[in-house]
Order: structure tokens, then C-alpha cells, then sequence
């Protein structure tokens, strides 16, 4: 099966500019979906198709793939902005199942 | 915009089964898809399995090929996820989530649902 593999925890100083990644094999031929998850709340899908933002997302939030890796950036973060963050593709070996990757805690110091 | 509602905690003894369902409203039911994900304790998310009630469909996910039911009734709007043999890992919480033809991914996800397992 596929596997996402990110880094467990980020930290970035406020006004900073975080960058989460997700590694995955030829991440950069599928579509990527990125999630946040505040603590005791369901997760909430900021970047869908590798690049778009649902209305209601800030542009502050932004998403990149290329190669093996996706990348989430958040730029001028913001104490809100702390939460886990997790990837998801489509795995079309296997009958288009969602992965998820192990989700990234994103600290703002 | 779907809103999604799921049914409230369980707890259940080990061996035993739990039902847990997810009421769709504000949209036309089968225009979408309903995905299951549990997330264990301090954990990340989990896909169980989605159900297409427009085809009448369901797919587990690889992990949970032997012990999962996913269904949906249109009538009545609702999704739902059958887990039986429950066992102490099965100690979660479950999601119900939604996308439509057009969605990337989970647009639309419901308020978890705790099943705790313990004897």
C-alpha cells in the first residue's frame, strides 16, 4: 500500500513561515489534499487538488508538490495556525482508498 | 453545504459490536460519497472505508477488510459503520467524512464519535 511519511513536529516563531512536508513515491502524479486538526476538534481540509484553498482558507496557507514530496507552507503563521497537520492522496492502486500520512504538530513558539 | 451529525458515545466490552451512524442534511444525499476514519488516542487518522450510495457501493479499506460494515440508508439520509469483534485498539475516535464528484478530498466531516472498548 502507499505510505506519506511526515516530519512529526515543526516549530516557527510567529510572522515566520512554517513548511510541512510529505513524502511519498511520485507524490508529485497524484493529488494531494492537506488537513488541519485542532485538539478536540474533527480535522478541516485547507488545501485540496496539491494547490487550491476551500473559500474561507486564508492565502496565508499554500501547498506545492514536486518530485517525491508535497509541501504545505503557512506564511506570517499565527498562534491559531497551531495544530496537526496531516496529508492525503488517492491511492489509485487500490481502488482510489484515502492515505493519510502521520500528521505533523505544528508548534508556534 | 452538508452538515453532518454522528450518533454519541459507546462503551463496549471486548467481543462485542458497535453501530455508529452519521445524518447527512443540507444537501442532496446521494451526490456524495461518506468515508470513515477513526483516529486511536494521541494517534493520526485512519481510513476504514467509504460508501457511494448512489451506486449502492461500499469499499473497505485494506486494514479493515474482515471486521467492518459500511452502509448507508437514503431514506433516512445516514451513513453507517459497523465494527464487530471489538477489541481494545478498536478504543477510538470515529469520523464520518463527505466528498462530492467534484471535491478534492473531505469537504464535509462530522463531530466524532468516542467508542471506548473495555471490559
Amino acid at each position: 500500500s502507499y505510505v506519506l511519511t511526515q516530519p512529526p513536529s515543526v516549530s516557527v516563531a510567529p510572522g515566520k513561515t512554517a513548511r510541512i512536508t510529505c513524502g511519498g513515491n511520485n507524490i508529485g502524479s497524484k493529488s494531494v489534499q492537506w488537513y488541519q486538526q485542532k485538539p478536540g476538534q474533527a480535522p478541516f481540509l485547507v488545501i485540496y487538488y496539491d494547490t487550491d484553498r476551500p473559500s474561507g482558507i486564508p492565502d496565508r496557507f499554500s501547498g506545492s508538490t514536486s518530485g517525491n514530496t508535497a509541501t504545505l507552507t503557512i506564511s506570517r503563521v499565527e498562534a491559531g495556525d497551531e495544530a496537526d497537520y496531516y496529508c492525503q492522496v488517492w491511492d489509485t492502486s487500490a481502488d482510489h482508498e484515502g492515505v493519510f500520512g502521520g500528521g505533523t504538530k505544528l508548534t508556534v513558539l | 453545504q452538508v452538515q453532518l451529525v454522528q450518533s454519541a458515545a459507546e462503551v463496549k466490552k471486548p467481543g462485542s459490536s458497535v453501530k455508529v451512524s452519521c445524518k447527512a442534511s443540507g444537501g442532496t444525499f446521494s451526490s456524495y460519497t461518506f468515508v470513515w476514519v477513526r483516529q486511536a488516542p494521541g494517534q493520526g487518522l485512519e481510513w476504514m472505508g467509504r460508501v457511494v450510495p448512489l451506486f449502492h457501493t461500499s469499499t473497505n479499506g485494506q486494514n479493515f477488510q474482515d471486521r467492518v460494515t459500511i452502509s448507508a440508508d437514503e431514506s433516512t439520509s445516514t451513513a453507517f459503520l459497523d465494527l464487530s469483534s471489538l477489541r481494545s485498539e478498536d478504543t477510538a475516535t470515529y469520523y464520518c467524512a463527505a466528498y462530492s464528484a467534484t471535491s478534492g478530498g473531505l469537504d464535509y466531516w462530522g463531530q466524532g464519535t468516542l467508542v471506548i472498548v473495555s471490559s
